[in-house]
């Protein structure tokens, strides 16, 4: 069974890092893309960013670019988001989700339950 | 970049209706139109990929048609279980989703 279990969400203050991971298990992760999608708290979907199975290639929602950084490490089939200079308006739930083939811009599934990022003072 | 818009943004229907949504984007995304499934307090479900092809283990009440730019997700006969919220999402470039259309109990 495939599961993708978020962690690394918490409460930060707007300027300050937090690192999410996703493990991955259940199936070949080198074997497709990832993506972080997020939610926020009433509101719809929104794609964040997204990495091939090598890494080739990265995209990023404008809203994020330059400020978060995705990455993932095959040996550790795990995924990750570092988000920098974050704002109140980052402030969601963060979910992985694996993408049905090798390249990012398919579609997506399954998710994992997320993880939950509020940027506050 | 392209962007996607759904209608209605919200809908009640009853047990056993026929309910249709509808997706457009601004460009032609040939047939990259994919949608999901979202319960309250749950993470999404992929129903149906390439705008008419129905994800495994899906109910096959669940359908998908269109292609360009306008696509429609139809439920046949509604079930208690399909009241949630309806997302498309174009893969056709940098992935977008729609703003979502919530179908509630009537």
């Amino acid at each position: 069974e495939v599961q993708l279990v978020e962690s690394g969400g918490g409460l930060v203050q707007p300027g300050r890092s937090l690192r999410l991971s996703c493990a991955a298990s259940g199936f070949t992760f080198d074997d497709y893309a990832m993506h972080w999608v997020r939610q926020a708290p009433g509101k719809g979907l929104e794609w964040v960013s997204g990495i091939s199975w090598n890494s080739g290639s990265i995209g990023y929602a404008d809203s994020v670019k330059g400020r978060f950084t995705i990455s993932r490490d095959n040996a550790k089939n795990s995924l990750y988001l570092q988000m920098n200079s974050l704002r109140a308006e980052d402030t969601a739930l963060y979910y992985c989700a694996k993408a049905v083939s090798l390249e990012y811009s398919t579609p997506f599934d399954p998710w994992g339950q997320g993880t939950l990022v509020t940027v506050s003072s | 970049d392209i962007q996607m818009t759904q209608s209605p943004s919200s809908l009640s229907a009853s047990v056993g209706d026929r309910v249709t949504i509808t997706c457009r984007a601004s460009q032609s995304i040939s047939s990259y139109l994919n949608w999901y499934q979202q319960k309250p307090g749950k993470a999404p479900k992929l129903l149906i990929y390439a705008a008419s092809s129905l994800q495994s283990g899906v109910p096959s009440r669940f359908s998908g048609s269109g292609s360009g730019t306008d696509f429609t997700l139809t439920i046949s006969s509604l079930q208690p279980e399909d009241f949630a919220t309806y997302y498309c999402q174009q893969s056709y470039s940098t992935p977008v989703f729609g703003p979502g259309t919530k179908v509630d109990i009537k």
